[in-house]
């Protein structure tokens, strides 16, 4: 197992285009979490996964944003009509057990929107 | 929401030089709290989990205390190293062991 992966790297889109990122996990982790993160500020929560199952969504959550992990394996993060606000860097990460164990991030995916 | 606050928000020292970071957090319904380092164009690496008060984690020049009691916690550097540059997160778990609450990070810079 390599990690987990993020795709794409780099994003940049024109305001109001949809995009999607596409995070794959630690293959025995069935924990997977998106954060957002923007200058000078520390990661924020989005939401979370446990198997295919969608057990937490932040309110920094709008309406554009949907998330999915079919059959529990890779996740996708959609986000439509985008707004400049949407630049950030978007963070998956994926654990087991968060009270021995940390979270394994990917290298993240940066949009840009202009 | 649980209020994660560290200090510095950005620290410059010389190679060997010594430095200490602060991890703030609210005592009450304390869980675990979690240090990465996040150096720049990579991912963020998971250093420590804490969980005990009292607890000393150590990993190589870098090491942590944790105080449940007051809500703190502290990560040590020894002898700074260039490599040492990135930036340090602090993160406290929730209460249904689900999710981890992020601060804002102190960035270090080591010059050589």
């Amino acid at each position: 197992d390599t990690g987990v992966s993020q795709n794409p790297r780099h994003k940049i889109t024109k305001r109001g285009q949809n995009v999607t990122f596409r995070c794959d996990p630690i293959s025995e982790h069935n924990r997977l979490y998106w954060y957002r993160q923007t200058l000078g500020q520390g990661p924020e929560f989005l939401t979370y996964f446990q198997n295919e199952a969608q057990l937490e969504k932040s309110r920094l959550l709008s309406d554009r944003f949907s998330a999915e992990r079919p059959k529990g394996s890779f996740s996708t993060l959609e986000i439509q009509r985008t707004e400049q606000g949407d630049s950030a860097m978007y963070l998956c990460a994926s654990s087991s057990d968060l009270l021995d164990y940390g979270y394994t991030f990917g290298s993240g995916t940066r949009l840009t929107v202009v | 929401i649980l209020n994660v606050e560290q200090s510095p928000q950005s620290l410059h020292v010389q190679e060997g030089d010594s430095t200490n970071f602060t991890c703030s957090f609210p005592s009450s319904n304390f869980y675990a709290l979690h240090w990465y380092r996040w150096e720049t164009a990579k991912s963020p690496e998971a250093l420590f989990v804490m969980t005990l008060n009292g607890d000393e984690k150590k990993k190589g020049r870098i090491s942590a205390t944790l105080n449940t009691k007051e809500g703190y916690s502290y990560l040590y550097i020894k002898g700074s190293q260039p490599e040492d540059s990135a930036t340090y997160l602090c993160a406290i778990l929730n209460s249904g062991y689900s999710t981890l609450t992020f601060g804002k990070g102190t960035m270090l810079l080591v010059s050589p």
